[in-house]
């Protein structure tokens, strides 16, 4: 079954403190997997994308890591702000002609609720 | 250049009742997705056009649901005879290509009492 697992579900920090994400997903055959970030009342906003063969890429304090091969992702946030208080979903696509969910195969986790305390 | 717009930001229907909710894409862009968020839920899959081509409803929980694609833009989506258990935030998002980032609306709060 293609799934992304998420955790932790919810995380509390000082601001200033780094964290870490995780993402486990088992969707196959696997195309990219991105990373979005969303405010309270607002859209998922597009934080990173990767594809098979990326490793690791950053968008200014946040850097998501990828192993393909233990179909793990990872997101680190530097420093962080209170600006980082939000949720993060990863979501993993799947390529090839069978169409699971939607035109992109996507699969969603259930997201990370961040919380950075001053 | 404007993103994603959707209206309206907050709905409150009662039990029985049709709602529209409608969706304007970026500009260009071809693929237009809707999604469902509920409370401390993950993004579920409702429905995707691309293009002229038919659109992909496999995600659509019922028959009371349905949406159109007017024109290649503005997109509507109609819930008929509404149910407490489709409130939720109901998220459009558009890509400009059927593989390329998918850049969301803030989204339509329904409450349906």
């Amino acid at each position: 079954k293609n799934q992304v697992e998420q955790s932790p579900q919810s995380l509390i920090i000082l601001e200033g403190k780094n964290c870490t994400l995780q993402c486990n997903y088992t969707v196959s055959p696997f195309s990219n997997l991105r990373w979005y970030k969303q405010d309270t009342g607002r859209g998922p906003v597009s934080l990173t994308i990767m594809t098979f063969s990326e490793n690791t890429k950053s968008n200014g304090r946040y850097t998501a890591t990828l192993d393909a091969d233990t179909k793990q992702s990872s997101l680190h946030i530097t420093a962080s702000q209170l600006s980082d208080s939000a949720s993060y979903i990863c979501v993993v696509s799947g390529r090839g002609g069978v169409i699971i969910q939607g035109a992109q195969k996507l699969v969603f986790g259930q997201g990370t609720r961040l919380t950075i305390n001053p | 250049g404007a993103g994603v717009s959707q209206s309206p930001s907050n709905k409150v229907t009662e039990k029985g009742k049709d709602v529209e909710l409608r969706c304007d894409p970026i500009s260009g862009h071809t693929a237009l997705y809707w999604y469902r968020q509920s409370l401390g839920q993950g993004l579920e899959f409702l429905i995707y056009f691309q293009g002229n081509s038919a659109p992909d409803k496999s995600g659509l929980p019922s028959d009371r649901f349905s949406a159109e694609r007017t024109g290649g833009s503005v997109s509507t989506l109609t819930i008929q005879r509404t149910q407490q258990e489709d409130s939720a935030v109901y998220l459009c998002a558009s890509s400009l290509a059927r593989w390329d980032t998918q850049y969301f609306g803030p989204g339509t709060r329904l409450t349906v009492l």
